[in-house]
């Protein structure tokens, strides 16, 4: 238990549907991250929220929406995605996004499949 | 940003020491390096990092090379459970991790 709780765990969707990915955390942090993990691709940072202000979008395409509506939730919104959209999302926490020696505790993420 | 090269696997039999390399030969000064890894259906799970010294901590050790340009993650005493994708990043001054490949591990009973 890492104290990032991410759901659902897995999720099948439609290329016309619209889903929320939802992540909370119980650890008190101030920052919070998207990251998307495609088979046999190395971890790809989608989004940074630090103090729920949005710090960093690494050019994702606008079919990913996020929001931090405070410092314990981070929601990932899709709509009509590709089905190379297909991966494990995953969410994580820090204490803040700036430390060089900060660790980060990740969620076990939510597998996507887009048909 | 500095990257970082490793195994693409490793294997290694259970109850024996299992020593991970990482090649950085392009790391500046304050890049911090750091080791994650990530089991079967879970989400990256933090190890250690350090900076210039070796690190221990109840997971594992960090050996970080005089030049800091190689480093290694020694455990000391590997189980079935430490089975996992182990990655090593450099963290510099723009926070990024940036994520490479990493090692699987393979662990034998």
């Amino acid at each position: 238990e890492t104290g990032v709780t991410q759901t659902p765990r897995h999720l099948v969707m439609g290329m016309t549907n619209k889903k929320s990915l939802k992540c909370e955390q119980h650890l008190g942090h101030n920052a919070m991250y998207w990251y998307k993990q495609s088979a046999k691709k190395p971890l790809e940072l989608m989004f940074v929220y630090s103090l729920e202000e949005r710090v960093e979008n690494n050019s994702v395409p606008s079919r990913f929406s996020p929001e931090c509506p405070n410092s314990s939730h981070l929601f990932l919104h899709l709509h009509t995605l590709q089905p190379e959209d297909s991966a494990l999302y995953l969410c994580a926490s820090s204490t803040d996004r700036t430390g060089w020696g900060e660790k980060l505790f990740f969620g076990s993420g939510t597998q996507l499949s887009v048909l | 940003d500095a990257k970082t090269t490793q195994p693409n696997s490793m294997e290694s039999n259970e109850e024996e020491p299992v020593h991970l390399p990482c090649n950085h030969s392009t790391i500046s000064g304050t890049d911090y390096i750091h080791w994650y890894r990530q089991l079967p259906s879970q989400g990256p799970e933090y190890v250690i990092h350090g900076l210039t010294s070796n690190v221990n901590n109840r997971m594992a050790s960090l050996a970080i090379a005089e030049d800091r340009k190689s480093s290694t993650l020694i455990l000391h005493r590997a189980t079935l459970r430490d089975a996992a994708v182990y990655y090593c990043i450099l963290r510099g001054s723009n926070y990024q991790l940036i994520w490479g490949a990493g090692t699987k591990l393979i662990i034998k009973p």
